[in-house]
């Protein structure tokens, strides 16, 4: 079974600078996903980044970027110019592209923006 | 439009009760879930459905019983509900089974067992 650790239950960050969130993840899965959530306080789960494991290309979505490392099965989501709205849990999570396709979460990291 | 809704957003009830969480997306997917957030922020799977066949039942106790009248559909009713089944639970949809689709997700219940 897959699993998705994430090592840092909380972080924080000044305003308009950079943090990097960690996620490691267990598989022995050749073809799979990865994605990074957000979580704000109003609990909506809001889909960040979105990696496929056959790429080598790290994915980017504006200030948001990830460090994909397949061997080091590492995944590290990275926010530039943090803003006050980047304040939430973020989630790392694990898709198979084949079979059953639920996702396995990471326990979350918890980031603060300080102003 | 909300692309995937839930009723209630809060549900407050005594042991013992029996209650339903409804789910619905207008998103034209195949595939629906419930997931499960507990008080520490752990989100875990439930049940997944695609074109209303149950397709994951991830070890759920029996009083949970998902239906699904049809794709865009997909409920969830508790049986005899105990203080340990206070959480948030999710629905989410996605375009199909396979293939890494993104999973949307709906805007969570509250549930609390008093």
């Amino acid at each position: 079974a897959q699993t998705v650790t994430q090592s840092q239950p909380e972080m924080s960050v000044q305003e308009a600078e950079t943090v990097t969130l960690s996620c490691t993840y267990d598989t022995s899965e050749s073809d799979y996903y990865l994605f990074w959530y957000k979580q704000p306080p109003s609990r909506q789960m809001i889909l960040v980044i979105r990696q496929e494991a056959y790429k080598q290309q790290n994915a980017t979505e504006n200030r948001f970027s990830v460090n994909f490392q397949k061997a080091a099965k590492s995944f590290s989501l990275k926010i530039s110019d943090s803003q006050l709205g980047d304040a939430a849990m973020y989630f790392c999570a694990y898709r198979s592209f084949f079979g059953n396709e639920k996702l396995t979460f990471g326990t979350g990291t918890r980031l603060t923006i300080i102003p | 439009d909300t692309a995937v809704s839930q009723t209630p957003k809060y549900l407050v009830t005594q042991m013992g009760n029996d209650k339903s969480i409804k789910c619905e997306q207008n998103l034209g997917h195949d595939t629906m879930y419930w997931y499960k957030q507990d008080s520490k922020k752990f989100l875990k799977i439930m049940f997944s459905y695609n074109n209303k066949e149950l397709i994951i039942n991830e070890t759920v106790p029996n009083r949970f019983s998902p239906k699904s009248p049809d794709k865009a559909h997909l409920n969830l009713h508790i049986n005899s509900l105990e203080l340990g089944d206070s959480a948030v639970y999710f629905c989410a949809s996605s375009p199909m089974v396979s293939g890494g689709e993104t999973q949307y997700f709906g805007p969570g219940t509250r549930l609390l067992v008093l």
